[in-house]
Formats: structure tokens, sequence, C-alpha cells
């Protein structure tokens, strides 16, 4: 069973506002991924890191930024969180090299 | 045109029926397929993976790729209300980046 975990949960938050949506993997995973979902459409890989000081945009453009310090974690930030941002927030990491990715609970944020 | 096509149900079954869930795709380079499942409010549980063609069965579990006809499909036997989920499809060519599909809403009602 895969560790990984997102917090927080859930994030209700005024315009203009800085976040940070947190995730960590104790698995020692090098691979570590972000995705954004909206309710009846697909994952949409937003960022994604192959290990410390790396980090890549994905194939949906995002306003957030990431960073990856540590193997352990990935946070993403909004630096100013506006309605369009409302989404839910999905990391994942992934196992070796057969593919597999494991998620996270997942961070449902809405800015108001 | 989407890369992953999946219908989005929803799918209504009874309990113990047989359920299929399907996707197709374009993309020929694809080579590794999984069906993940979501709970409501929850992140995607990986349930299969399938490298290239053939079928793969866990428990009540059957995953097949038909890679000729660029379709995969999950098969539930003897389903349950517990089964009742988002089963989303998800490929890729290059074990890295994963390309999904919009998710099939399953409801197996008692």
């Amino acid at each position: 069973e895969a560790d990984i975990y997102q917090t927080p949960r859930y994030l209700v938050i005024g315009t203009g506002k800085k976040i940070t949506l947190e995730c960590s993997q104790t698995m020692g995973h090098d691979k570590m991924y972000w995705y954004q979902q909206d309710p009846g459409m697909e994952l949409h890989l937003i960022h994604y890191s192959y290990g410390v000081n790396s980090t890549e945009k994905g194939d949906l453009s995002s306003e957030s930024t990431v960073s990856r310090i540590r193997t352990e974690h990935f946070p993403l930030t909004l630096e100013s969180a506006r309605p369009s941002h409302t989404s839910q927030y999905l990391c994942a990491s992934r196992v070796g090299a057969i593919g597999e990715q494991y998620f996270g609970p997942g961070t449902r944020l809405t800015v108001t | 045109q989407k890369e992953v096509e999946q219908d989005p149900g929803p799918l209504s079954v009874p309990e113990g029926a047989i359920v299929s869930l399907n996707c197709t795709y374009s993309n020929s380079a694809f080579q590794y397929f999984m069906w993940y499942r979501q709970y409501s409010r929850k992140g995607p549980e990986l349930l299969m993976y399938t490298y290239s063609s053939g079928n793969k069965e866990d428990g009540r579990f059957t995953a097949q790729v038909d890679k000729s006809s660029k379709y995969i499909s999950l098969f539930i036997r003897d389903s349950q209300p517990s089964d009742s989920a988002t089963y989303l499809c998800a490929m890729s060519y290059n074990t890295d980046k994963l390309i999904f599909g919009t998710g099939t809403r399953l409801q197996v009602f008692p």
C-alpha cells in the first residue's frame, strides 16, 4: 500500500491569497506528480519531478509552481489564488521503472 | 479528438452482475495500460496494470487489452455495492506520463 499524504484535504480561501498544498511520501520514490481534476473531466498533469531539484511543467498550463528540495516532499504553491483555480489537486508518486503511479487523497480547493 | 475516450456513464447495475467498462484510444504507441478506482472525494487507487496486449486477472477483476482494436476493458464479476465508484482508465507509452480517460461512474445497487 502506498504511503502518500496530502494536506489540507479541503481548503476554502479568498481571492488573492497565497496558498501552498503539501504532498509527502514515505516510500523514497524519485518521481512525483501533480494533477488537476475537475468534475467529469480527465486528470491533467500540471507538474512533475524526477528527483531533488528537478521540476517540469506538465501538459496543462498552470499558474502554480512547485519545488523539490527533499525526495519525500513536493509542495505546490499558488501565489495569488483566483476562482479559476477552484479544483481538486492530486499528488502522485511512481514506483520503480514499471510505471504505476500511486495517488494521495487529494486537496479540494475552493477560491471565493 | 481526445487520445483516450471513455464513456462517463453513469452505469447502474444490480448486485451480482458482471460489469464491463471500456476505453478506446488513438495512439498506437501506448504500451502500458492501467485501471484506477476512485471513490467520491478520494484519490485514484490502482486496480490493474497491464503491459501490451492480453488479459490479466486479479480476484473478481479482469483487464483485457486489444491493441489491434485500440480497446481496453475491465470486467468486474459478482459486483458488490462497495464497487460503486468512478473507474478511470490510464495509459502511457513511455512509462512516465499517464493519459487518463474521463472515468465511468458505476453504481451497484443491492
